[in-house]
């Protein structure tokens, strides 16, 4: 099956400074990549996603960048701030049912 | 506003009890999972079901079992709970190729 690799696990920023988390992933029929913010005590929660036919994603201060040929995709988080303190999770789609999971990222925003 | 309800928050059992998680969702998905999360482990996917009365097994099966009577609602049995089951639970739901909706967690204590 798929396999989804993220880092880093931990990752403290100081308040204004951009973030930026790496996955990779191992199968190329993967076509859906989605990003989920979980907060202390909640589900995870959508942030952004992309598609296979897509290079990049914007969305204000979140954009999400897709590399098929080397099979990895990273989030970028601009002008942190401390509500972005949270945990991230990439995840690969291949069937368009099941989702693979990446390991997570806690996320520190420093004030 | 779409939602995804578990129906328990936090849950303490004692080891060898039968556990029913159970989780609802109003969007008319065809898709519900249950997840378990554990620190530097992610989210692994324990079962899923794409139609009434349909399962999969995920990646993490045993010592579990699952209910879909109906489409809105996806119930995860532990037969007999034992202590390493002590985990957070959670239940997604969506349809075919979009995003996945997850419900706030059941923090479940073995002891």
């Amino acid at each position: 099956g798929e396999n989804v690799e993220q880092h880093p696990s931990t990752l403290s920023v100081q308040e204004g400074d951009s973030a930026v988390i790496k996955c990779t992933y191992s199968d190329s029929a993967s076509n859906y990549f989605p990003w989920y913010k979980q907060e202390l005590g909640k589900g995870p929660q959508l942030i952004i996603d992309i598609r296979s036919n897509v290079g990049e994603k914007k969305d204000q201060r979140i954009a999400v960048t897709l590399n098929k040929t080397a099979k990895h995709f990273s989030l970028h988080i601009t002008e942190t701030q401390p509500e972005d303190s949270a945990v991230y999770f990439c995840a690969a789609s291949i069937t368009g049912n099941q989702f693979y999971f990446g390991t997570g990222t806690s996320l520190t925003v420093i004030p | 506003d779409v939602k995804v309800t578990q129906s328990s928050r936090y849950l303490v059992k004692r080891t060898g009890e039968k556990v029913f998680l159970e989780c609802v969702q109003d969007m008319d998905h065809e898709n519900m999972f249950w997840y378990r999360q554990d620190p530097g482990l992610g989210l692994r996917l324990i079962y899923f079901s794409y139609d009434v009365k349909m399962k999969e097994k995920g990646d993490i099966p045993e010592g579990y079992s699952v209910s879909r009577e109906k489409k809105e609602r996806f119930s995860l049995i532990l037969e007999s709970a034992s202590t390493n089951q002590t985990s957070m639970y959670l239940c997604a739901s969506r349809r075919m190729n979009t995003e996945a909706f997850f419900g706030q967690g059941t923090r479940l204590t073995v002891v």
